[in-house]
């Protein structure tokens, strides 16, 4: 059964960095790419960044991109997005997700979030 | 970016209706359009991807349809379980959500 459990949320200063880790199990963990997504409080879902299998590549939202950093350790089955100068408007529930490809006929490979954690809230606030 | 914009924004329905919601890409996206269900104080769950496809164990009265800019979510016969938020997600360039589709039970 694949599992996804994040941690690390809490309460910090606007201004400051915070870790949030995902600790993975039931699949290989290695073999797939890994992202992050956040939901406001009330408000929609929105991607935050991804990370190849091998860590190798790195992507990010414009939102995000210079103040956070998405690794991952395959050793320890752990995804992590280490966030900088966070801002009030960062504070959301933090989901991390599991990525699969379906490749259509002419080898498309179309992306999709199979697995999502029960995500963790960061609240930036004074 | 590409901006997916759904309709209607929420949907009040009753247990049997058949119900659908549509999800309109900014521009061409393909198929590489995915559908989720979430509940209050719950992770999105993966419904639909590649516009069509089910995910397994997904109640087939869950479908979708749709390519290039225009998509749709049906649910053919509502279910009490099936009032949730709705969202529709593009993966053809740095993905993006739609606003979400609150379904109400009316």
């Amino acid at each position: 059964e694949v599992q996804l459990v994040e941690s690390g949320g809490g309460l910090v200063q606007p201004g400051g960095s915070l870790r949030l880790s995902c600790a993975a199990s039931g699949f290989t963990f290695s073999s797939y790419a890994m992202s992050w997504v956040r939901q406001a409080p009330g408000k929609g879902l929105e991607w935050v960044s991804a990370i190849s299998g091998s860590g190798g590549s790195t992507y990010y939202a414009d939102s995000v991109k210079g103040r956070f950093t998405i690794s991952r350790d395959n050793s320890k089955n752990t995804l992590y997005l280490q966030m900088n100068s966070l801002r009030a408007e960062d504070t959301a529930v933090y989901y991390c997700a599991k990525i699969a490809y379906y490749y259509d006929r002419i080898r498309n490979s179309i992306a999709y979030f199979d697995y999502w954690g029960q995500g963790t809230l960061v609240t930036v606030s004074s | 970016d590409i901006q997916m914009t759904q309709s209607p924004s929420s949907l009040s329905a009753s247990v049997g209706d058949r119900v659908t919601i549509t999800c309109r890409a900014s521009q061409s996206i393909s198929s590489y359009l995915n559908w989720y269900q979430q509940k209050p104080g719950k992770a999105p769950k993966l419904l639909i991807y590649a516009a069509s496809s089910l995910q397994s164990g997904v109640p087939s009265r869950f479908s979708g349809s749709g390519s290039g800019t225009d998509f749709t979510l049906t649910i053919s016969s509502l279910q009490p379980e099936d009032f949730a938020t709705y969202y529709c997600q593009q993966s053809y360039a740095r993905e993006t959500f739609g606003q979400g589709t609150k379904l109400e039970i009316k």
